[in-house]
């Protein structure tokens, strides 16, 4: 099992709460990821980072930010909440040298905003 | 338009029993595809992965088919368990950018009954 870790597991908050999603990674992996699913969905690309000091905008358009100060860490943060942010959110991470490129994925983060 | 359509949407089997889900990908310039099995609440977690020059590749009980002249897969579950009640995901990766680009399938949920 791949060594990615998301916290919390289930957030359930009121709108206007300002929130950040825990993704780590221990296996030193240069590239990770955020998706967001929603049930019976495909998995969204929201953002990306190819190493540290490095953030790119995915293909859904989202009012999150990333940062990645540090190789190991990808945290995700919604300034101000609200219930269409209700989603599952997915942190990933993959070996940039890697030949498939082969991307492991976190446990999830089920927000939901009231 | 990059696409992967995955069929059935669902599916219901006995225990023992064999099946076989579908995907189609109209994902081009083809690098890799990709099986991934989520259980609810879950990330999603590799099976298999398959470049263009290969055509079949095996997992315990998961064999995975690819045929790149015709865009199509199959994975093929053999002697079923209840463990194996999950979203089966289809996943098909580009080699036009250095990011690896991946596009999903909404996946197929299969339910095993005893």
């Amino acid at each position: 099992e791949a060594d990615i870790y998301q916290t919390p597991r289930y957030l359930v908050i009121g709108t206007g709460k300002k929130i950040t999603l825990e993704c780590s990674q221990t296996m030193g992996h240069d590239k990770m990821y955020w998706y967001q699913q929603d049930p019976g969905m495909e998995l969204h690309l929201i953002h990306y980072s190819y190493g540290v000091n490095s953030t790119e905008k995915g293909d859904l358009s989202s009012e999150s930010t990333v940062s990645r100060i540090r190789t190991e860490h990808f945290p995700l943060t919604l300034e101000s909440a609200r219930p269409s942010h209700t989603s599952q959110y997915l942190c990933a991470s993959s070996d940039a040298s890697g030949v498939y490129n082969e991307q492991f994925f976190g446990p999830g983060t089920r927000l939901t905003v009231l | 338009k990059n696409q992967v359509e995955q069929s059935p949407q669902s599916l219901i089997i006995l225990e023992g029993k064999n099946c076989t889900l579908q995907c189609n990908y109209t994902v081009s310039p083809f690098s890799n595809l990709r099986w991934y099995k989520q259980d609810t609440g879950r990330g999603p977690v590799s099976l298999t992965i398959m470049t263009f020059s290969e055509n079949t590749k095996s997992n315990g009980r998961y064999t995975a088919t690819l045929d790149a002249d015709t865009k199509q897969s199959s994975l093929h579950i053999t002697a079923s368990q209840l463990s194996d009640s999950a979203s089966y995901i289809c996943v098909v990766s580009d080699r036009g950018s250095t990011l690896g680009r991946l596009y999903f399938g909404r996946g197929t949920q299969l339910t095993v009954w005893p």
